[in-house]
């Protein structure tokens, strides 16, 4: 079946400090969603790309949609304490089922103040 | 604001119990899911369903159950609890997709029910 692998695991970084998690999936996929888990919380969409190549940003969040529709990024600039949680993508394959995502094993972020 | 409940926080039972959560949605969404979420593992779905009485299997259907009888709920049954289903079990709901532009709507999740099984 179709893997979504997600690195790094575990992130500590500084506050100020950039913050890259990133996203591969095995086979080529019709869309990504990105998700943040707050610590006690439940995951929350942040946002869909469907694109070939796609940027879209959100403040301090760039993500990124790769050319072959296989890998995704989400950058965090100059990181702040309110970003810490876990950060999963979610990826629909390209054939299959079309209505089911597959999700990331997830980038817990510390951010240190 | 869409709002998804799931009837417990957290939840105690005891091996080969039989075992109900339940996930109410407000919205009228047609998609439905369950999903389990263990450490370095992420959301691995159990089940979802895309009507009433309609179900499909996800990556890790074995153990468990679900029924739909109605649109805004969605039961997660586990037919004899075995001490490897502990775990936070998440519901979420989500519009139906729409066909024809490669999307997915977002789906909205629940705060989660922690199953522990003695």
């Amino acid at each position: 079946g179709q893997q979504v692998m997600q690195i790094p695991q575990y992130q500590h970084v500084q506050e100020g400090e950039d913050f890259t998690t990133y996203c591969n999936s095995s086979t080529t996929l019709s869309n990504i969603q990105w998700y943040k888990q707050r610590p006690g919380g439940h995951p929350v969409f942040l946002i869909q790309l469907v694109k070939s190549g796609e940027v879209k940003k959100q403040k301090r969040l760039t993500f990124q949609f790769g050319e072959a529709k296989k890998n995704s990024s989400l950058h965090i600039t100059a990181t702040q304490t309110t970003d810490v949680g876990t950060y999963f993508c979610a990826g629909r394959p390209s054939s299959g089922s079309a209505r089911q995502l597959t999700f990331g094993s997830g980038t817990q972020l510390t951010v240190l103040p | 604001d869409v709002k998804v409940t799931q009837s417990s926080r957290y939840l105690v039972k005891r091996t080969g119990e039989k075992v109900f959560l339940e996930c109410v949605q407000d919205m009228d969404h047609e998609n439905m899911f369950w999903y389990r979420q263990d450490p370095g593992l992420g959301l691995r779905l159990i089940y979802f369903s895309y009507d009433v009485k309609m179900k499909e299997k996800g990556d890790i259907p074995e153990g468990y159950s679900v029924s739909r009888e109605k649109k805004e709920r969605f039961s997660l049954i586990l037919e004899s609890a075995s001490t490897n289903q502990t775990s936070m079990y998440l519901c979420a709901s989500s519009l139906f997709y729409r066909a024809g532009q490669g999307l997915n709507q977002p789906q909205h999740f629940g705060d989660g029910t922690r199953l522990s099984i003695l």
